[in-house]
């Protein structure tokens, strides 16, 4: 166990539906990130928050949102989902960015279906 | 931009071996740092290694260690006597000093067989 809590940890829904992924970081950590891993794609960096502050976007869709709230979980909003948004979204979380540099500490992810 | 190159999809050697994993990077940054990541069957990212960019010296974990030949911008990862538990994807990433995000390469497959 890495700390880091994603759930669900599989969800299958259908196109044009609304999900909420969830993420706890490891205690003590105050930043987290979110990650995208497709076949396609790969690994891609979404967006990140420190304490409850959005501190840098990446490839995120504007059918994406994501926020962190005053306990410091983080919840990825996707909407009007597609084909194309199955993959495995990861939650990753370090002290604060000026740690990142030592690496983060991951979730096991959530595996979204979309049929 | 920064990028990450693994140029092979896939290795596979027998236990007790020694594999070498290729990465090669590019980033115009003077500061960043560099990682692997190993993904078993179980799909958690673990952080394996990590390296400075301005240490010359190469980081070791264990069976673990890598090539840092920063010239040549080229990272590779050498696992010695290889385990069945070894047996995962591997990630080569690059972060640079001013952000926190990572910038993955396409990952290697790697299977140590018994």
């Amino acid at each position: 166990d890495s700390g880091v809590t994603q759930t669900p940890k599989h969800l299958i829904t259908a196109t044009g539906q609304r999900v909420t992924l969830r993420c706890s970081p490891r205690s003590g950590d105050l930043s987290v990130y979110w990650y995208q891993q497709s076949l396609d794609q790969g690994l891609q960096f979404l967006i990140q928050y420190y304490n409850g502050e959005e501190r840098a976007k990446g490839n995120i869709l504007e059918r994406f949102s994501a926020q962190q709230f005053p306990d410091l979980h983080s919840e990825l909003n996707l909407s009007s989902l597609e084909l194309g948004d199955s993959a495995l979204y990861f939650c990753a979380s370090s002290v604060d960015p000026g740690r990142a540099n030592y690496g983060y500490t991951f979730g096991s992810g959530t595996r979204l279906t979309v049929v | 931009a920064q990028t990450v190159t693994q140029s092979q999809p896939e290795m596979s050697v027998q236990e007790a071996e020694t594999v070498t994993l290729s990465c090669t990077y590019d980033t115009s940054e003077s500061n960043y740092y560099l990682f692997w990541y190993k993904q078993p069957p179980s799909r958690q990212m673990i952080l394996v290694i990590r390296q400075e960019a301005y240490k010359q010296q190469n980081a070791t974990e264990n069976r673990f260690s890598v090539n840092f030949q920063k010239a040549a911008k080229s990272f590779s990862l050498k696992i010695s006597d290889s385990q069945l538990g070894d047996t995962a994807m591997y990630f080569c990433a690059i972060q640079w000093g001013g952000a926190q995000k990572l910038v993955f390469g396409q990952g290697t497959r790697l299977t140590i067989n018994p």
